[in-house]
Formats: structure tokens, C-alpha cells, sequence
């Protein structure tokens, strides 16, 4: 079946500094990725997606390409921000039944 | 206005009470789902409904079930609370396909519920 394997948080940064958090992913056929955001009492947000091997899915400063090859989709910023402070989640969509399968989310906090 | 509400959003009850949680769309998306989240598990599928007269069962369905009233409602219910139902509960949608990209999937703001 799928699955979706993120690095594990909690991820302490200053600001400006550069960001990556490591997505991997099992999966047959071609799947759908996306990164979500979670802000501190809130839903989830889609923050990113890619939806076939080497798209780059960006937004708000942050990155990420579907690499097949390594069946991977880590999300990079290059200088984080005191508001980028959240919980990230990785997801993946596949199949015909259009469901989503999440990773289990990495809090970055930024610090100034 | 929020595409996807859900209500409560905070709610605190005992164990053995019946609990509805609910939630509206205005996405005008087919496709509905219920999440719950904690801490260090990510978000588990609870149910799905494809359309009015489909629903089905995800990955942690024991202890709840869902009801859609129509294509915009989608009700989850824990027919007997225990204290391990505590959890941050999500509501989502998604449209079913055509030039959209599958498996979008747009949520609510989340219905904490505290079972004591």
C-alpha cells in the first residue's frame, strides 16, 4: 500500500536560515504529492504539489520537486521566517479512490 | 466566508455520551472525509463519502460513524465517547476529477473534541 515517511521533528531554526524537511514515499503507479501547512489552531493548508515526476511544486518561498528516482518530495526554503512557524505535513494521492495517505507531520519552530 | 466549516469547535463531554460533529461545504466538491489527528500519528482516515449514497470505511473506523445528509453535509458520530476518542477532529473535501488535480483535498478548521 502507500506510505509516507517524514522527517522527524521538532525542527528548531533562526531565522534566515535555510530549511529542508525530507519527504519519502511508497507508492504504485504515479501518484499526486503535496505539502501541507497546520499554523498553530488551525486547519490544514495546502502549501504545495506536484503532480508528475521532476514538477516543482513552489510557494511563498518554499520548494519542492518530485524526484521519482528517489521517490522523494523534500520541501526547502531557503531563509525561514518567525511566521513559518508550524507543523508541515506530506502527503500523497494515488489510486483511483482519491484518498490521501499523510506522513506523520514535522513542527518547525523559527526562532528570531 | 470559509468554504468548509465544521461545528463544534471546541467541545468537552464524558465518556458513554452520544457526540455529533458536523460539517458544512460550500465548495460544491462530491467528495467529503473525516480526520483525526494526534500527536505524532498525523492525520488517519476515518470515513470518506464519494457522494451521497457512498460512504466508506477508512483506516480507523471502529467507535464512529458518519452520516451525509446531502452533497454540502457530512456528519461524523461517536455513538458511545471514551477517552481515547480524544483527538483534533478534521472535516475535508475534494472535487471528483476532470481537469482538476486529483486528490486535492481542502479542510476545515478542525473540531477539537476532549472525552473525559
Amino acid at each position: 500500500g502507500n506510505s509516507v515517511t517524514q522527517m522527524e521533528g521538532p525542527v528548531t531554526l533562526s531565522e534566515e536560515a535555510f530549511l529542508t524537511i525530507n519527504c519519502t514515499y511508497t507508492a504504485t503507479g504515479y501518484p499526486s504529492l503535496f505539502w501541507y501547512v497546520q499554523y498553530p489552531g488551525e486547519g490544514l493548508q495546502l502549501l504545495l504539489k506536484a503532480t508528475k515526476a521532476d514538477d516543482k511544486g513552489s510557494n511563498k518561498g518554499f520548494e519542492a520537486t518530485y524526484r521519482k528516482e528517489t521517490t522523494s518530495f523534500h520541501l526547502e526554503k531557503g531563509s525561514v521566517q518567525v511566521s513559518d512557524s508550524a507543523v508541515y505535513f506530506c502527503a500523497l494521492g494515488g489510486g483511483s479512490n482519491y484518498k490521501l495517505t499523510f506522513g506523520k507531520g514535522t513542527l518547525l519552530t523559527v526562532n528570531p | 466566508d470559509a468554504d468548509v466549516t465544521q461545528t463544534p469547535r471546541n467541545r468537552i463531554t464524558k465518556t458513554g455520551k452520544r457526540i455529533m460533529l458536523e460539517c458544512s461545504q460550500t465548495k460544491g466538491h462530491d467528495r467529503m472525509y473525516w480526520y483525526r489527528q494526534d500527536p505524532g500519528l498525523g492525520l488517519r482516515l476515518i470515513y470518506y463519502s464519494f457522494d451521497v449514497k457512498d460512504i466508506n470505511k477508512g483506516e480507523i473506523s471502529d467507535g464512529y460513524s458518519v452520516s451525509r445528509q446531502a452533497q454540502a453535509k457530512f456528519s461524523l458520530s461517536l455513538e458511545s465517547a471514551i477517552p481515547n476518542q480524544t483527538a483534533l477532529y478534521f472535516c475535508a473535501t475534494s472535487d471528483a476529477g476532470g481537469s482538476v488535480i486529483p486528490n486535492e483535498q481542502f479542510f476545515g478548521p478542525g473540531t477539537r473534541l476532549t472525552v473525559l
